[in-house]
């Protein structure tokens, strides 16, 4: 069936521009998590979702990022007033549930602040 | 803290060889230990999991081991091939609360020569 979308694969902005990724998870998959992994480095968690509940935004890095998600569907992660550190591949995962259910990964959407 | 440590940071192989990644983990509580695959570009693909009783899987090639009294972990590849090259990402699961979180390695990058 198919996996984890993620759009657009590439996008390219201007410092100070905001950008909105998008991440479409598997149906069925409750649980939705994102993460940046900037070039040689390992996933940096950022935010998950789990059903309807309040989401865990303790890996936010600061206020320019937000994440939503409309109950078991797409997420959107917005970066607003976008930095040069900003510059990763932000990777988008979900899982269905059971605590040895793998996470499914989109191919991720690399992000890169001129 | 929880950490996940990976060994070593990169290794090249000729086509044929076998190799030995580690991970070594300090991770509590833990749920589970698996390894993904990550290829240039694309997300991580889940490889193998591990949990608290298992000492050894096999997929195909690859062979994983656990010991959780020393919370060491490694992934064995037998016979390379050229598609093998990839990262090598280690991940411990650990359940708080009823919520998992995941503690990723920074992988281990994996090149194959012909």
């Amino acid at each position: 069936g198919a996996g984890v979308s993620q759009s657009p694969s590439n996008k390219v902005t201007e410092k100070g521009k905001d950008v909105e990724l998008r991440c479409d998870p598997i149906s069925g998959h409750t649980a939705l998590y994102w993460y940046r992994q900037r070039l040689g480095q390992g996933l940096e968690f950022l935010i998950y979702f789990q059903g309807n509940s309040a989401p865990d935004k303790s890996g936010l890095p600061s206020d320019r990022f937000s994440a939503e998600r409309t109950g078991e569907s797409v997420s959107t992660l917005t970066i607003q007033r976008t930095q040069q550190e900003d510059s990763a591949v932000y990777l988008c995962a979900s899982r269905e549930q059971g605590q040895n259910s793998p996470l499914h990964f989109g191919n991720g959407t690399r992000l890169t602040v001129t | 803290k929880n950490q996940v440590e990976q060994s070593p940071q990169s290794l090249i192989i000729l086509e044929g060889k076998n190799c030995t990644l580690q991970c070594n983990y300090t991770v509590s509580p833990f749920s589970n230990l698996r390894w993904y695959k990550q290829d240039t570009g694309r997300g991580p693909v889940s490889l193998t999991i591990m949990t608290f009783s298992e000492n050894t899987k096999s997929n195909g090639r690859y062979t994983a081991t656990l010991d959780a009294d020393t919370k060491q972990s490694s992934l064995h590849i037998t016979a390379s091939q050229l598609s093998d090259s990839a990262s090598y990402i280690c991940v411990v699961t650990l359940t708080t609360s009823g919520t998992y979180k995941y503690i990723f390695g920074t992988g281990t990058r994996l090149k194959v020569l012909a």
